[in-house]
């Protein structure tokens, strides 16, 4: 069955330390997004990619970087820079840029030890 | 650019009807609708285009007037499976057009 794998499903941070959570979507799709959600917050938007080898940042990109090196994978590396990464992160993919359904993996929760 | 969704939270019993709002101070193009239940992904509902179309499926159907910049979404004779957060999320026709804004969230809790 076609769909997205986001891993892992909970992750511990140290202080200082990077961590990257891997999201891997066999859709075919070109369109790919990370979305970080806290609660009462609704989805707020960090990187999203149009197509393969391009990405642009969101509305909260400050601490987080991405790579699109292949069409179906678009890893999350969240950096000692984020000071408060802790939250659920959601990645998600559309067939193409531009008013289609996005569909949704099922999240890694982060949080800080 | 978030869009405001009303209201933040739904008790209804089984059979009951519900209105959620989701309104944004930007001209709008499209708007999205997405169910999540507690712990899971969100999972799409429908897309509404501008042109005041009414789309559904099942007892679910939402509405979208692009002059008032809104959009509604109707759930009728409410199952215990509608219970979740419903989020919108709003596409604008400037230069981010293609991306979402979405908004915080109802929550919807039906009862037997």
């Amino acid at each position: 069955d076609g769909g997205i794998t986001q891993s892992p499903k909970y992750l511990f941070r140290k202080e200082g330390q990077n961590v990257t959570l891997s999201c891997e979507q066999n859709l075919n799709h070109d369109a790919m997004y990370w979305y970080r959600q806290d609660p009462g917050q609704g989805l707020r938007l960090i990187y999203y990619s149009q197509i393969v080898n391009d990405f642009q940042k969101g509305d909260i990109a400050e601490g987080y970087s991405v790579s699109r090196e292949k069409k179906e994978s678009f890893p999350l590396t969240v950096t000692s820079a984020q000071k408060n990464p802790t939250a659920f992160y959601l990645c998600a993919s559309s067939m193409s840029w531009g008013n289609q359904p996005q569909h949704f993996g099922d999240g890694t929760r982060l949080s800080i030890l | 650019q978030q869009p405001v969704q009303s209201p933040q939270a739904v008790i209804l019993r089984e059979g009951e009807d519900a209105v959620i709002n989701c309104s944004s101070s930007k001209a709008l193009y499209s708007v999205h609708w997405y169910r999540q239940k507690h712990g899971e992904a969100p999972v799409f509902l429908m897309i509404l285009l501008k042109g005041g179309e009414q789309k559904g499926h099942d007892k679910i159907s939402a509405s979208f007037n692009e002059k008032k910049q809104q959009s509604s979404l109707y759930l009728t004779a409410s199952q215990l499976s509608y219970s979740g957060t419903y989020f919108c999320g709003t596409g604008d026709r400037g230069s981010t057009l293609g991306r979402l804004y979405f908004g915080r969230g109802t929550q919807l809790t039906v009862w037997p």
